[in-house]
This record gives structure tokens, sequence and C-alpha cells, in this order.
């Protein structure tokens, strides 16, 4: 079935380093993959999303890259800030299904 | 304006009570969905509702029931709840095949004592 892993499951970094999420997709048919910001309490939100017809994408410190050979994505924060910490999670569907595959989530954690 | 409201944000109940949360979003979404995020906050896949009509049913025990009366609101009713019912409950909403995502509701706590 439909599964999307999701690493590491924490990620402690120093302000100012890069932190890097990587998930793997099992449908190869998947051609949408967002990702979620969820802050501790609070709903989950949408940060940046990608489809299958783009390599990358960014958005000011946010970067998503996308390999569909190998059924990766990534998910690229730069210069990290306190207000970065928070659990994100990458996401998969294809077009013919409205179902959201989530990874397990990665509580990333930026030290000042 | 709340894009997506839950109701209520915090539900304490006794084991083997029913009790409902209820949905609403202001978007125009013709799709919405409940998601569980368990303790270890995975998200999974409950129910969704197409412009009132059930798409998605995933294994979910039959004490779970979801009631869409209209595009706009889609409720979770819950019989004889357990104590592995306790998490936090998601609704969220899409436009036409969540081309631009989900928009999440704020998320309702349930824990059954």
């Amino acid at each position: 079935g439909e599964n999307v892993e999701q690493h590491p499951s924490t990620l402690s970094v120093q302000e100012g380093d890069s932190a890097v999420i990587k998930c793997t997709y099992s449908d190869s048919a998947s051609n949408y993959f967002p990702w979620y910001k969820q802050e501790l309490g609070k709903r989950p939100q949408l940060i940046i999303d990608i489809r299958s017809n783009v390599g990358e994408k960014k958005d000011q410190r946010i970067a998503v890259t996308l390999n569909k050979t190998a059924k990766h994505f990534s998910l690229h924060i730069t210069e990290t800030q306190p207000e970065d910490s928070a659990v994100y999670f990458c996401a998969a569907r294809r077009d013919s299904s409205y179902k959201l595959i989530f990874g397990s989530g990665t509580r990333l954690l930026v030290r000042p | 304006d709340t894009a997506v409201s839950q109701t209520p944000k915090y539900l304490v109940t006794q084991m083997g009570n029913d009790k409902s949360i209820k949905c609403e979003q202001n978007l125009g979404h013709d799709t919405m969905y409940w998601y569980k995020q368990d303790s270890k906050k995975f998200l999974k896949i409950m129910f969704s509702y197409n412009n009132k009509e059930l798409i998605i049913n995933e294994t979910v025990p039959n004490r779970f029931s979801p009631k869409s009366p209209d595009k706009a609101h889609l409720n979770l009713h819950i019989n004889s709840l357990e104590l592995g019912d306790s998490a936090v409950y998601f609704c969220a909403s899409s436009q036409d095949r969540v081309v631009y995502g989900y928009t999440f509701g704020s998320g309702t706590r349930l824990t059954v004592v």
C-alpha cells in the first residue's frame, strides 16, 4: 500500500545552521508533495509544496527537492532560527486520490 | 475568521460514553477530512467526504461514524469510547482534490479516562 517514510525522527541543530529532512514514498504514481509544520499544541500548517513536474522549489529560507526516479524528496531549511523549532511532516498523494499520506514527522530543535 | 473550526477544543470523558466533535469550514472547499494524531504525532486519515459523499473510509472501528449534513460541515461521532481513542483529532478541508494542500482545523484533544 501507500507509505511515506521520513527521517530523521528528531533533529537538533545550532541556530544559523542548515537542517535537512528526507522522505521516501512508495507509490510511484504520487505527484504532489507538501510539507507541513506543526508547532507545539497547534495545527499542522502547509509551508511549501512541490509537484512532480518540478525538481526544486524555494521560498526564502525553505527549499524542497524531488527525485522522482529514486522516489525521494527533501526539505531544506537554511539559517535556522529558534522559531523554526517544530514537528515537520512530509506527505504525498496521487492525482486520482483524495488521500494525503503523511510521514511520521521530524521533531526539529534549533538551539539558540 | 477561522477557516476551519472545530469544537470542542478539549474533551475529557469516561470510557463507554458517546461523544461528538464538530467541524465547519468557510473556505468553500468541497472535500473534508478527519485525521487522528496519536501520542507519537503520527497523522492517520480516518474519513473523507466530498460534497457530502463518503469517499475515504479507512480501517476505523464501527464506533466512529462521520456525518456531513452539507459540504461545509463534517462531524465525527464516537460511540462507546475506549482508552485507546485518546488522541488529537484534526479536521481538514481541501479544494479540488488537494490541489493546494489541506487546511487543518485547530484540533480536538480527546482524553478518555
